[in-house]
């Protein structure tokens, strides 16, 4: 039973280009999170999915931030116009059906460069 | 608004030695709180958890004790082993909303000396 896969591990994006980040959830979970680490802090919620629908986004920056979770394949954080600011470390985490938040599992995350 | 506190970045203990870390939380609506071992380049890893109707939770060498009248918590591990160096979490889920979302602190690196 793989884990929850996130790739790239790493990305290097120049300012003003996309990053495209890819979380497949642990087999059988349907709710995908996405947190973002900036150096020296903590772990900031960013987004919360199921299959097709987005449940919660208070965290996500309001412009150049999109999230989904298709009904097949890997659920995708896209940020469009990268900034240096954007650099830090995406991670997600995936939970089976219902309230389970006691049991997110982490990916190892996507490093995430903005030159 | 940091709702979760680790106000010490850095702990460094003797192996054998308890290691106690601490964690601070404002809102009084968080109903279940987690601890979370992250090492370098690797996503944050479940460790132990504790409901708000509970005081004190316990697997194995790790503890974790809930003040709600103070809003603290803390984790003990004993004995401190050199493996259990790396980044621990706090989190918390509120218990208002309808989302499964965690609030986590900043951190604390636990160095466990041989």
């Amino acid at each position: 039973n793989a884990g929850v896969m996130q790739n790239p591990r790493h990305l290097v994006r120049r300012r003003g280009q996309e990053a495209r980040l890819r979380c497949s959830p642990m087999k059988g979970h349907s709710h995908v999170y996405w947190y973002r680490q900036l150096p020296e802090e903590g772990l900031k919620f960013m987004v919360y999915l199921q299959k097709e629908n987005i449940i919660d986004e208070s965290g996500m920056p309001k412009e150049r931030f999109s999230a989904e979770f298709p009904k097949e394949g890997p659920s995708i954080l896209r940020i469009q116009q990268v900034v240096r600011g954007d650099s830090a470390a995406y991670f997600c985490a995936s939970s089976p059906p219902g309230h389970s938040f006691n049991e997110q599992f982490f990916g190892p995350g996507t490093r995430l460069t903005v030159l | 608004d940091q709702q979760v506190k680790q106000n010490s970045p850095s702990l460094s203990v003797q192996e054998g030695r308890i290691s106690i870390l601490n964690c601070d939380y404002t809102n009084s609506m968080f109903d279940y709180f987690l601890w979370y071992k992250k090492y370098p380049a690797e996503g944050p890893t479940f460790l132990i958890s504790i409901s708000s109707i509970k005081d004190k939770n316990e697997d194995g060498r790790f503890t974790v004790f809930l003040n709600k009248s103070a809003k603290h918590l803390s984790l003990h591990i004993v004995p401190s082993q050199p493996g259990d160096s790396a980044v621990y979490f706090c989190a918390a889920h509120d218990g208002s909303g309808n989302t499964g979302k965690l609030i986590f602190g900043q951190g604390t690196t636990l160095q466990v000396k041989p």
